[in-house]
């Protein structure tokens, strides 16, 4: 989706290491997602934001870190909590009235060093 | 808990055949219902929704039934084509606005 930008498109991790995946929007959607999607499992949901300065965690939010101090910007932190972070990850955004449905960015791949 | 099947991780077919996949849900009262495309490397796209009191939906070559007793919903692609090729997601809306996610069935579309 041309609106929702996430990178890096790849990225590595070292063992003991933070990283951060970058997801920006200028749809003006209100909720902002972050899911984690795995080989033959359906799309798992991290944390998510319906506000600034406001977001809940997800099913799997356990060694996930993220921030909304702007409305276009949602980013996650994957930190060395996480022991098996290797996975395909999506954002994706959406407008919160009824109906609406997600529209997602084009994802960050991240492997383990 | 809530768990959604997605009738086959593979479904090939023939070009110009009609594809059907389908979407098993249990313990769940969604709202609506949505179905995406993704394909690979790629997001998921939304293609259509289908509120609860609603029996069927078309656009263009899609069709898509929602039965709430068998709690089932059926995507339907008529004349399929090559292009058609790639994961179709079902997933389920609450009265709460949350969103469920089956794994998804990779369509391959043989000319």
């Amino acid at each position: 989706d041309g609106g929702i930008t996430q990178s890096p498109k790849y990225l590595f991790r070292k063992e003991g290491q933070n990283v951060t995946l970058s997801c920006e929007q200028n749809l003006n959607h209100d909720a902002m997602y972050w899911y984690r999607q795995d080989p033959g499992q359906g799309l798992r949901l991290i944390y998510y934001s319906q506000i600034v300065n406001d977001f809940q965690k997800g099913d799997i939010a356990e060694g996930y870190s993220v921030s909304r101090e702007k409305k276009e910007s949602f980013p996650l932190t994957v930190t060395s909590a996480q022991k098996n972070p290797t996975a395909f990850y999506l954002c994706a955004t959406r407008f919160l009235s009824s109906n609406q449905p997600q529209h997602f960015g084009d994802g960050t791949r991240l492997s383990i060093l | 808990s809530q768990k959604i099947e997605q009738n086959s991780e593979a479904l090939n077919i023939q070009e110009g055949k009609t594809a059907t996949l389908t979407c098993n849900y249990t313990n769940y009262s969604p709202a609506y219902l949505q179905w995406y495309r993704q394909d690979p490397g790629r997001g998921p796209v939304f293609l259509l929704l289908i509120r609860e009191n609603e029996k069927e939906k078309r656009k263009e070559r899609l069709k898509v039934t929602f039965d709430t007793t068998l709690k089932q919903s059926l995507f339907h692609i008529t004349a399929s084509q090559p292009a058609d090729s790639a994961t179709y997601l079902c997933a389920l809306v609450g009265y709460g606005q949350n969103f469920v996610f089956g794994p998804g069935t990779r369509l391959s579309v043989l000319p």
